[in-house]
């Protein structure tokens, strides 16, 4: 069984740019989840898809955005990149509820220059 | 708003030892979930061992286990017989059911095995 794959693994943009992060569940998983992980502030929630629907969001800005297709897969998006966006991308997906386990991906690594 | 903390940064163990991580947490909600992840220098995060709230009994994964005491807010993971391959960042977890599955984490702990 394939494991969350998330794509690009490494990513170098330019502030001001925009990039579009990719995550592919588990199969027959629907529930995908995205965190940032950073040294100075850990790992924070940005937002769960479920069943194409957003259903949970963390505190970020408008700048980060995200969607799920009715395959499950989910990418993320952030427009204007700052400097401070530089981090580890994870998703996580599950089967539904949070009774279940969050598998997680290898995360992409985002670097803002 | 839920909260997670790890005290301890760091944290280094001999191999074939017991070592303590330490984790507390706040939260105003009753029936919710904690986790213990590991995360190894090739990043992926993996589910160690998982506590539900309204269980007494700790949980127990071969050589991992927790002391769960929910009066006190505490969740603390014993490894037993370290190994070197339990090298990793240890991260505390946290979810409610009124949260789908938004996990809160704690600041993680660098465990160290020496030989």
């Amino acid at each position: 069984k394939a494991g969350v794959t998330q794509t690009p693994r490494y990513l170098i943009k330019t502030r001001g740019q925009q990039v579009t992060l990719s995550c592919s569940p588990i199969s027959g998983h629907r529930s995908v989840s995205w965190y940032q992980q950073t040294p100075g502030q850990g790992l924070q929630f940005l937002f769960e898809y479920f069943s194409e629907t957003q259903r949970n969001k963390g505190n970020f800005p408008g700048r980060f955005s995200g969607r799920q297709f009715s395959n499950s897969r989910s990418e993320m998006n952030v427009s204007t990149l700052e400097l401070g966006d530089s981090a580890l991308y994870l998703c996580a997906s599950s089967l539904s509820g949070i009774n279940t386990e969050a598998f997680f991906g290898q995360g992409t690594r985002l670097t803002v220059v | 708003a839920q909260t997670v903390t790890q005290s301890q940064p760091e944290m280094s163990v001999q191999e074939a030892e017991t070592v303590t991580l330490s984790c507390t947490y706040d939260t105003s909600e009753s029936d919710y979930y904690l986790f213990w992840y590991k995360q190894p220098p090739s990043r992926q995060m993996i589910l160690v061992i998982r506590q539900e709230a309204y269980k007494q009994q700790n949980a127990t994964e071969n050589r991992f286990s927790v002391n769960f005491q929910k009066a006190a807010k505490s969740f603390s993971l014993k490894i037993s017989d370290s190994q070197l391959g339990d090298a990793a960042m240890y991260f505390c977890a946290y979810i409610n059911n009124n949260a789908g599955n938004m996990l809160t984490f704690g600041g993680g702990t660098r465990l160290m095995v020496k030989p």
